[in-house]
């Protein structure tokens, strides 16, 4: 099955530094790739996807990015404000199946005023 | 819309009994799922349905049974607990394939 590696697993960052999180899958006929946003307590929120056919999408101040060759994608969040303080997940569908998904073990991120 | 409701939020339980947990959507979803999620682990994707009727297993299904005999409902069963069922879990529905729309999850406690 699908395996997702997601680093770091906790990230502090400054207000208004950036933050990277990466994760690699193993299956490469996994085709979309979406990251989730869990504040604490609540329930994990889409906040990017990205299909195989497209190497970046951009949405205000985040990105994501994909290499399919390496099997990588990232999230990207500038200007970093406390509101992103968060658990963000990554995902990869299963096989060519975009309905279902293996989830990365999730970052926590700490934007220090 | 209410969106996806799960009930309970909070449930304990002794090892060895049953319950199910519900979930429903308004969303006219024909997709939907449920996931565990356990500290540092991520979402676990235990049982999952295209369409009423229709239902397939996940990554971690033994403990567990669903049924989708409308679109709008999802139940999970579990039946004989154990403590390693102890979790926070989500269910979920999506419109064929992409987003997917969370309930506020069901945390229990096996004791």
């Amino acid at each position: 099955g699908e395996n997702v590696e997601q680093h770091p697993s906790t990230l502090s960052v400054q207000e208004g530094d950036s933050a990277v999180i990466k994760c690699t899958y193993s299956d490469s006929a996994s085709n979309y790739f979406p990251w989730y946003k869990q504040e604490l307590g609540k329930r994990p929120q889409l906040i990017i996807d990205i299909r195989s056919n497209v190497g970046e999408k951009k949405d205000q101040r985040i990105a994501v990015t994909l290499n399919k060759t390496a099997k990588h994608f990232s999230l990207h969040i500038t200007e970093t404000q406390p509101e992103d303080s968060a658990v963000y997940f990554c995902a990869a569908s299963i096989r060519r199946n975009d309905y279902k998904l293996s989830f990365g073990a999730g970052t926590t991120v700490t934007v220090r005023a | 819309n209410a969106g996806v409701t799960q009930t309970p939020k909070f449930r304990i339980l002794k090892i060895g009994q049953s319950m199910t947990l519900q979930c429903a959507q308004d969303m006219n979803h024909n997709y939907m799922y449920w996931y565990r999620q356990d500290p540092g682990m991520g979402l676990k994707l235990i049982y999952y349905s295209v369409g009423a009727g229709i239902t397939d297993k996940g990554e971690v299904p033994n403990g567990y049974n669903v049924s989708r005999s409308t679109t709008e409902d999802f139940p999970l069963r579990l039946e004989l607990a154990a403590p390693s069922q102890t979790s926070v879990y989500f269910c979920a529905s999506s419109y064929n394939t992409g987003e997917l729309f969370f309930g506020e999850g069901s945390r229990l406690t096996v004791l």
